[in-house]
């Protein structure tokens, strides 16, 4: 049964870096190319952050672009987001998610992880 | 960027009784391979988001014969035959045609 989980820190201050993990169990990381990271802010849409692939290219929503790195460790099975300068516009649910190679649906997601922005 | 706007935003409903969610984009999702790439979520309350249907009208594994997707193009609905108490949650759909992939607001159904 394959199982991601996100951990990081749940608190930061304005302008840390934001630095999460989502561990992949029950499956190789390397099997699927495209893995994804999402959020949703509280009482608000859905919001894609951006997308793994594992040719080392990563796809990015604009808005973050300049401020965002996806990465994957396959000696780790796992996956990484780093979010630089973060603001009070940053708090959310963070999730991370398998994302189909063909219909490029997000079909497995994290439990998710709350990140808290405050001073 | 794609636009998607859901309606409506809230649904109360009546267990047996059948619901409709409206999708429409500001640009067809309708690829050259003759697919249209969108999407259909379901968050129930304190899980995260779980696939329904993708690329328009395929259910996900796992997902009840009651939901079903329609449309093309710009226009597009997710419809439950015969609602159940299971089924409250929010539910959205996403473009996932080009990037940035995007959401509807979505809408919360309620019994």
């Amino acid at each position: 049964q394959v199982q991601l989980l996100e951990s990081g820190p749940g608190l930061l201050k304005p302008s840390e870096t934001l630095s999460l993990t989502c561990a992949v169990s029950g499956y190789s990381i390397s099997s699927t190319p495209y893995w994804g990271w999402l959020r949703q802010p509280p009482g608000k849409a859905l919001e894609w952050i951006g997308t793994f692939h594992h040719s080392g290219m990563s796809f990015y929503t604009p808005s973050l672009k300049s401020r965002v790195t996806i990465s994957v460790d396959t000696s780790k099975n796992q996956l990484s987001l780093r979010l630089k300068s973060v603001t009070a516009a940053d708090m959310a649910m963070y999730y991370c998610a398998r994302q189909s190679t063909l219909v490029a649906t997000f079909d497995i997601w994290g439990q998710g992880t709350n990140v808290i922005i405050s001073s | 960027e794609i636009v998607l706007t859901q309606s409506p935003l809230s649904l109360p409903v009546t267990p047996g009784e059948p619901a409709s969610i409206s999708c429409r984009s500001s640009q067809s999702l309708l690829n050259r391979n003759g697919y249209n790439y969108l999407d259909w979520y379901l968050q129930k309350p304190g899980q995260s988001p779980q696939p329904l249907i993708y690329l328009g009208s395929n259910r996900a594994s796992g997902v009840p014969d009651r939901f079903s997707g329609f449309g093309s193009g710009t226009n597009f609905t997710l419809k439950i035959s015969s609602v159940e108490a299971e089924d409250v949650g929010v539910y959205s759909c996403m473009q996932a045609l080009q990037t940035p992939y995007t959401f509807g607001q979505g809408t919360k159904l309620e019994i």
